[in-house]
């Protein structure tokens, strides 16, 4: 089963606005990173955050992380056009091996 | 320019017929990944290696076999390839495990 799993599966809101996704996931984790996909095409890499960090922020992007419940969310604020994507949270289990686990991913429309 | 290129891109083909997909990067990392991508399910990773010589599987190992003889390259092998391996495929790498993956384009695999 997917160790990550985004919430909601689907995102539509008017440029401007904040748009926030969750990620859930099941077992420790060595970090969780966030990543970017346009249209089928590869993913690019948003934000890393560690098992012992609660915030980060990186330009319009705050990925917080919540290790007790288990759980990360993606603001992206002031949202743009180009910003429409579909958005993958990334865990690197901390339970042997070396596996990344991406959830099935949030597309999130913003409409100009 | 860091890349991580595949090839090819796009493929018809038909069942049984042994195929490879090629991923090579040019940033040396030891790192490298297959995933595979399909609808409502996100990626799941295939297998990936930690450096020459050294891989592992992923979550979905069934019916793919890979190598690592240069810390370059990181070719997928469908030795009888079957209707439910249509999908798109991702190789990506990075410098070590657990760290920001970069990603080729992919390739999508058609098997009638």
């Amino acid at each position: 089963s997917q160790q990550g799993e985004e919430d909601p599966q689907a995102l539509s809101i008017q440029e401007g606005e904040n748009a926030t996704m969750n990620c859930s996931y099941k077992t420790s984790i060595n970090n969780l990173q966030w990543y970017r996909q346009n249209s089928g095409r590869g993913l690019v890499h948003l934000i890393l955050i560690r098992s012992n960090e609660r915030e980060k922020h990186s330009g319009r992007l705050r990925v917080t992380l919540d290790t007790s419940k288990k759980s990360s969310s993606l603001l992206i604020t002031a949202s743009r056009a180009a910003d429409t994507a579909s958005y993958f949270c990334a865990t690197a289990p901390n339970t042997g091996g070396f596996k990344t686990i991406f959830g099935a991913g949030t597309r999130l429309f913003v409409k100009a | 320019e860091a890349q991580v290129t595949q090839n090819p891109r796009y493929l018809i083909t038909v069942t049984g017929k042994k195929l490879t997909v090629t991923c090579s990067q040019n940033m040396n990392h030891e790192y490298m990944s297959w995933y595979r991508q399909d609808p409502g399910l996100g990626l799941r990773q295939i297998y990936y290696s930690m450096n020459v010589e050294v891989t592992d599987k992923g979550d979905v190992p069934e019916g793919y076999k890979v190598s690592r003889k240069e810390k370059r390259n990181f070719p997928l092998i469908l030795e009888s390839p079957s209707p439910n391996q249509t999908s798109l495929y991702f190789c990506a790498s990075s410098d070590r495990a657990n760290q920001p993956q970069h990603f080729g384009d992919g390739t999508r695999l058609s098997i009638l």
